[in-house]
């Protein structure tokens, strides 16, 4: 079945500093793929977003390109700044039904 | 920001009473979800709706029921809570299947 599958947090690091956050799935079809980030005591909020092979989704600063051929989907961004420090989740839509298919969450903490 | 707005924001009940949360968006989307977040487990989908009076099964179903009389509310019942179903509940819409998806601010549930 469909699945996504996120790199284990917490991840930390220094103010400047370069970001990534793997993300691969599993899924028939062309799904769409999203990044979403969770703020402390905040709701889901969607950060990018890409629905085809190669395209790339961008936001704040934030970047992912949808590789089919590695099955990935990797948030980067190249300078990190404390307010960044939030929960960042990768999901993919099955196409097939109404569900987006979540992965477990990367907390990320960055440090002044 | 999609309207959506969640009630109560927190609760606290004890083991066996009956719980209603609200879950009311403004501005129209067809599909409604209902996901708990827990540690460890990242969001886990409970129900949706794909309209009115239309409801579904997610993964985690058990314990829980729906009703979306009404296309701007979808109300989840927890019929006698347990302290397993301690925990964060969120509300999300969409307008389109398997697309972006807006979350509510989320409740959270405390069962003793």
């Amino acid at each position: 079945g469909n699945s996504v599958t996120q790199m284990e947090g917490p991840v930390t690091l220094s103010e400047e500093a370069f970001l990534t956050i793997n993300c691969t799935y599993t899924a028939t079809g062309y799904p769409s793929l999203f990044w979403y980030v969770q703020y402390p005591g905040e709701g889901l909020q969607l950060l990018l977003k890409a629905t085809k092979a190669d395209d790339k989704g961008s936001n704040k600063g934030f970047e992912a390109t949808y590789r089919k051929e590695t099955t990935s989907f990797h948030l980067e961004k190249g300078s990190v700044q404390v307010s960044d420090s939030a929960v960042y989740f990768c999901a993919l839509s099955s196409g097939s039904n109404y569900q987006l298919i979540w992965g477990a969450g990367t907390k990320l903490i960055i440090k002044p | 920001d999609a309207g959506i707005t969640q009630s109560p924001r927190h609760k606290v009940t004890e083991t066996g009473t009956p719980v209603t949360l609200r879950c009311h968006q403004t501005e129209n989307h067809r599909y409604m979800y209902w996901y708990r977040q827990d540690p460890g487990h990242g969001l886990r989908l409970i129900h949706y709706s794909y309209g009115v009076k239309d409801t579904d099964k997610g993964e985690v179903s058990d314990g829980y029921s729906v009703s979306r009389s009404k296309t701007e509310d979808f109300l989840l019942t927890l019929e006698s809570a347990t302290s397993s179903q301690t925990s964060v509940y969120f509300c999300a819409v969409s307008g389109t299947r398997g697309e972006t998806q807006y979350f509510g601010p989320g409740t959270r549930l405390l069962v003793l």
